[in-house]
């Protein structure tokens, strides 16, 4: 099975800051990964597939990118809206596995 | 309006079964692969199983496989789990999924609960 090692497990920043989540796979996934964004008490909801393609109705804040097994969703500025768990997923090899997962909260 | 509501979930005891359902609307269910994600309490999400357009094609997570059972009638606009030999470790949040590779739609869950 394709390991996901997603990191931080929590991420603490302000209104307006650069995040970074990062997502480490045991293998390569070409460009087979989807992010998802999990709010408290909601079902998750997509926001990038196949790497950097942003879903509609995303807001473009939010962007994905891979160097060699090494995939980043990025949120250029932080906004209250985005508190949420943050889910990698990849999709080249079955099973299909996701990352444990990153909360984000406001500083 | 895509929507996914998912039903039959509950308590049940170690060993018994349940079958979940799943309604789809606001797309044409059978132009698209369907898949169940589990999420147990407090935890990350777990793919467990999905299904191709037709049916014919069907793929399981380890910790559920000769357990479980996926289908779906299209006629209904409806994809199913089947749950057997069920196990604490089942005990979770059930969604099903729009798609079978990446998950463009959610339904909200339905949870289900292995205690004696």
């Amino acid at each position: 099975d394709i390991q996901m090692t997603q990191s931080p497990s929590t991420l603490s920043a302000s209104v307006g800051d650069r995040v970074t989540i990062t997502c480490r796979a045991s293998q390569s996934l070409s460009t087979w990964l989807a992010w998802y964004q999990q709010k408290p008490g909601k079902a998750p909801t997509l926001l990038i597939y196949k790497t950097s393609g942003l879903e509609s109705g995303v807001p473009s804040r939010f962007s994905g990118s891979v160097s060699g097994t090494e995939f980043t969703l990025t949120i250029s500025s932080l906004q209250p809206d985005d508190v949420a768990t943050y889910y990698c997923h990849q999709y080249n090899n079955y099973p299909w596995t996701f990352g444990q997962g990153t909360r984000v909260e406001i500083k | 309006e895509v929507q996914l509501v998912e039903s039959g979930g509950g308590v049940v005891r170690p060993g018994g079964s349940l079958r979940l359902s799943c309604g789809a609307s606001g797309f044409i269910f059978d132009d698209y692969g369907m898949t169940w994600v589990r999420q147990a309490p407090g935890k990350g999400l777990e793919w467990v199983s999905d299904i191709n357009w037709s049916g014919s094609n069907t793929h399981y997570a380890d910790s559920v496989k000769g357990r479980f059972t996926i289908s779906r009638d299209n006629a209904k606009n409806s994809l199913y789990l089947e749950m057997n030999s069920l196990r604490a470790e089942d005990t979770a949040l059930y969604h099903c999924a729009k798609g079978q590779t990446y998950f463009s739609n959610w339904g909200q869950g339905i949870l289900v609960t292995v205690s004696s």
